[in-house]
């Protein structure tokens, strides 16, 4: 089945740093790919759409200077969280879809935690 | 809107059968998503419907109806691995499969 990796899995920085995280289709190119975040026991929200060699499309309420996406290649995208803050922590998940099919394939994840 | 409602929680026993309801609005609905997500975890796909009826996948068929806003997951023969949040997530979009999730359903397997 298709593979989706995600790196770093967790990751603790301190506030007012950035971080980047990265989102890999392994077995497959991935034209478009799904950036959420996960709160605790909170549902998934999606925070971008991510197009390959366009710009992200941004949900309402997601600060579209503050979470950088890059999208450059049929198999990575990045999330840049800027400046990060405590209440940036949270579970960052990306999911990629293929060129041809139907299910959203999703990464293991990344644990960020700003302390 | 896109709500989607399913139940916050649900408890069963070892080998039963439990159904996990999930309703949503109807509006540019493009296909209906089943995923599990263990704690900690990311979410694995269990199922895809996109079209009226019973999907039968092993242990777990999925069923939607269309008119109706509504599907439901349907796990069999219940094991102490299945307990998990089950998410249900409704697509929308033309070409590319924009999910938007549900608060899920915490399944608790017990002996």
């Amino acid at each position: 089945g298709a593979v989706v990796s995600q790196h770093p899995s967790w990751v603790i920085c301190k506030s007012g740093t950035s971080v980047k995280i990265e989102c890999r289709s392994l077995d497959f190119q991935a034209t478009t790919m799904f950036w959420y975040r996960q709160f605790p026991k909170q549902s998934l929200m999606l925070m971008a759409t991510s197009n390959e060699g366009s710009k992200a499309t941004y949900e309402q309420g997601v600060e579209k200077d503050k979470f950088l996406i890059n999208h450059a290649s049929l198999t990575l995208s990045t999330l840049t969280v800027t400046s990060a803050h405590p209440e940036d922590s949270s579970f960052y998940i990306c999911s990629a879809q293929g060129t041809s099919g139907r299910a959203n394939y999703f990464g293991p994840g990344t644990r960020l935690t700003v302390t | 809107g896109q709500n989607i409602d399913q139940p916050t929680e649900m408890t069963a026993t070892e080998g039963a059968i439990v159904q996990i309801n999930c309703t949503y609005q109807t509006s540019g609905f493009n296909g209906l998503f089943w995923y599990q997500q263990h704690a900690g975890e990311a979410p694995t796909f269990l199922s895809y419907n996109v079209l009226d009826g019973l999907e039968e996948k092993g242990r777990f068929s999925s069923f939607l109806s269309r008119s109706k806003g509504y599907s439901y997951l349907l796990l069999k023969e219940l094991q102490m691995k299945d307990s998990a949040s089950y998410l249900c997530a409704r697509g929308s979009g033309a070409g590319s499969y924009q999910l938007t999730f549900g608060k899920g359903t915490k399944l608790s397997v017990i002996p």
